[in-house]
């Protein structure tokens, strides 16, 4: 498999800007999930999507964050007015359909976008 | 509600030395996997293992082994004859096995340091 990409690698920003990052998950996974990692901490979940849908979003996700996946393919993490607060490691991760294999939990993970907020 | 604890902050050893990296979970679920992720500084999520709650099988892997007892909610992680190589942080995850099932839930990490 060709590996979940993230574009960019790194973002440097000043406060109050917006930010855009892009995944593109394994060709034939449906499922595509949205994390955040601050310094010292392990990853949390920030949202899902199977397919275009987006199926649910974790209260970490502000109304400041939105994420979409329009064709079902690759998916956007818009931050907008962004804050120092917001300043941490997203990481993208896809995994396949329910049911298809055994390892249909398995999410495969992307090097991930290291936003920085001045 | 799920919960990992890795407690485990930080642990330095010398080349050569085994360790364990201790996970200790918590979960109504009765079906659900545990996994183990390593990341390097690079920062990308390399997965190691992946371990079905009905399999208490432990597991051996080269120089990695990992020890799935669910009497006591852990799945700990040995590394021997350590290398620098290892050098990393690595996290425990859990997630329900079942059809509406998407969000992992990670601890909070472990870094290992070898020391040459």
């Amino acid at each position: 498999d060709t590996g979940v990409s993230q574009d960019p690698r790194h973002k440097i920003t000043k406060r109050g800007q917006n930010v855009t990052f892009r995944c593109d998950p394994i060709s034939e996974h449906n499922r595509l999930y949205w994390y955040r990692q601050t310094l010292g901490q392990g990853p949390e979940f920030l949202t899902y999507f199977q397919n275009e849908a987006q199926l649910e979003k974790s209260r970490l996700l502000s109304d400041r964050f939105s994420a979409e996946r329009p064709k079902g393919s690759f998916s956007t993490l818009e931050i907008q007015r962004t804050e120092q607060g917001d300043s941490a490691m997203y990481l993208c991760a896809s995994s396949r359909p329910f049911g298809e294999r055994e390892n249909h939990n398995e999410q495969f993970f992307g090097p991930g976008t290291r936003l920085t907020v001045l | 509600a799920q919960k990992v604890t890795q407690a485990q902050t930080e642990i330095s050893v010398v080349e050569k030395e085994d360790v364990t990296l201790d996970c200790v979970y918590e979960t109504r679920d009765t079906t659900y996997y545990l996994f183990w992720y390593k990341q390097p500084p690079s920062g990308e999520l390399v997965f190691l293992i992946r371990r079905n709650s009905f399999d208490e099988q432990n597991e051996i892997s080269g120089r990695y082994s990992w020890n799935f007892q669910k009497s006591t909610s852990s799945f700990n992680f040995t590394i021997t004859a350590s290398q620098v190589v290892d050098s990393a942080v690595y996290f425990c995850a859990l997630i329900y096995s079942g059809a509406g099932s998407y969000q992992l839930t990670f601890g909070k990490g472990t870094k290992l340091s070898v020391i040459p």
